[in-house]
């Protein structure tokens, strides 16, 4: 079946620093690929998306690439801000038309530090 | 304005008894969801109902029975509570038959069993 794999965290970053947090899938056809955000004491909201291998998602500075090739999806950003502390969901919904299913990966704790 | 609302937020109970979570949509979808967080923040599907009519049913027990009167509601009814069943519960939406499938989150009901 589907699966993700993300980073283990929890990651620990100063302001300003650069940040990675990688993520690979296995997954059959062409699926969709997802970060979503949940900020402490909150429900998940999507950051970025990607449906197609080389498109770019992108959103409030952060980007991930869909490389089909690696079958990857890494979330990136230049200079992170303590309000970036949350953590981080990489997911995939299957392409085609049972399009209902969204499998995570286990989620990365992010943490910046002024 | 809220697009996806869980009630309660917080609920705290004993082992056996039978509660209820409900969750409403008033975003026009027609897939909802329902999701378990645990502990460790890992989150997995348990149901989804698309157009009032159940299309996942991710080997949950048969204590939790999801409910869905409509469209923009899905209800999750557990009995006979048990200790492994404290987590948080997300309720999410989105229209299914798009590509993308994004997915909107509530804000989660925190369940504690004692």
């Amino acid at each position: 079946g589907d699966s993700v794999t993300q980073m283990e965290g929890p990651v620990t970053l100063s302001e300003e620093a650069f940040l990675t947090i990688n993520c690979t899938y296995t997954a059959t056809g062409y699926p969709s690929l997802f970060w979503y955000v949940q900020y402490p004491g909150e429900g998940l909201q999507l950051l970025l998306k990607a449906t197609k291998a080389d498109d770019k998602g992108s959103n409030k500075g952060f980007e991930a690439t869909y490389r089909k090739e690696t079958t990857s999806f890494h979330l990136e950003k230049g200079s992170v801000q303590v309000s970036d502390s949350a953590v981080y969901f990489c997911a995939l919904t299957p392409g085609g038309g049972s399009n209902y299913k969204l499998t995570f990966g286990k989620g990365t704790l992010l943490t910046v530090n002024p | 304005d809220t697009a996806v609302s869980q009630t309660p937020k917080y609920l705290v109970t004993q082992m056996g008894n039978d509660k209820s979570i409900k969750c409403e949509q008033n975003l026009g979808h027609d897939t909802m969801y329902w999701y378990k967080q645990d502990s460790k923040k890992f989150l997995k599907i348990m149901f989804s109902y698309n157009n009032k009519e159940l299309i996942i049913n991710e080997t949950v027990p048969n204590r939790f029975s999801p409910k869905s009167p409509d469209k923009a509601h899905l209800n999750l009814h557990i009995n006979s509570l048990e200790l492994g069943d404290s987590a948080v519960y997300f309720c999410a939406s989105s229209h299914a038959r798009t590509r993308d499938n994004e997915q909107f989150f509530g804000p989660g009901t925190r369940l504690t069993v004692l």
